[in-house]
């Protein structure tokens, strides 16, 4: 079993709303969560980075927040674009030097 | 500037043969990792190395083997290959995290090489 759940699988919305991605993880020991968005055909691009101490960080659009005792994270998109199609996976680190465990990601499709 | 870049992008072979991939990186990090990204789309660390260092090998089958002639660059080549071994392969750097702290190792990813074995 995978020990980062993301959901939904996928999401479709239409241009210019609001949508939250989830992530609920097993993984322990916790060192920090991170959210990727990878476009069709490229490689992951952080969009943010949570230590265990952080509740929330954000980067333009987008919001993460991070329930380090319920183990869950969301991904806050605000006022889709065309642009955010993409998949948004998240990622726990651990404090093992490079050891990263990956959602499978969550597909979205943001629609005219 | 590309920050990481690989080559090739799209690599098409009979299974047998015996390919590379090539990465570099030009934002002066100590630290490169190969991965593997399947058709389910889930991302999977290969290996890692630190400084030239060898520092993290998965459970990979033996006709991986990476080289890092230096800290810029970590090239891949695999062996006999098989048909399971198609996929994206991709290419990334970071510096070392502190375990909770601010530095936390952002990974920066290559565009992706990807692989079919016929």
């Amino acid at each position: 079993k995978n020990q980062v759940e993301q959901s939904p699988q996928s999401l479709i919305i239409l241009e210019g709303k609001n949508c939250t991605l989830q992530c609920n993880y097993t993984v322990s020991p916790f060192s920090n969560l991170r959210w990727y968005k990878q476009d069709t055909g490229r490689g992951p691009v952080s969009l943010t980075i949570m230590t265990f101490s952080e509740n929330t960080k954000s980067n333009g659009r987008y919001t993460a927040t991070l329930d380090a005792d319920t183990k869950q994270s969301s991904l806050h998109i605000t006022a889709s674009q065309l642009s955010d199609s993409a998949s948004y996976i998240c990622v726990v680190g651990t404090p093992s030097w490079g050891k990263l465990q990956f959602g499978a990601g969550t597909q979205v499709v943001v629609t005219p | 500037d590309t920050a990481v870049s690989q080559t090739p992008k799209y690599l098409v072979t009979q299974m047998g043969n015996d390919k590379s991939i090539k990465c570099e990186q030009n934002l002066g990090h100590d630290t490169m990792y190969w991965y593997k990204q399947d058709s389910k789309k889930f991302l999977k660390i290969m290996f890692s190395y630190n400084n030239k260092e060898l520092i993290i090998n998965e459970t990979v089958p033996n006709r991986f083997s990476p080289k890092s002639p230096d800290k810029a660059h970590l090239n891949l080549h695999i062996n006999s290959l098989e048909l399971g071994d198609s996929a994206v392969y991709f290419c990334a750097s970071s510096q070392p995290g502190l375990a909770g702290g601010k530095n936390t190792g952002e990974l920066f990813f290559g565009e992706g090489s990807r692989l079919t074995v016929l």
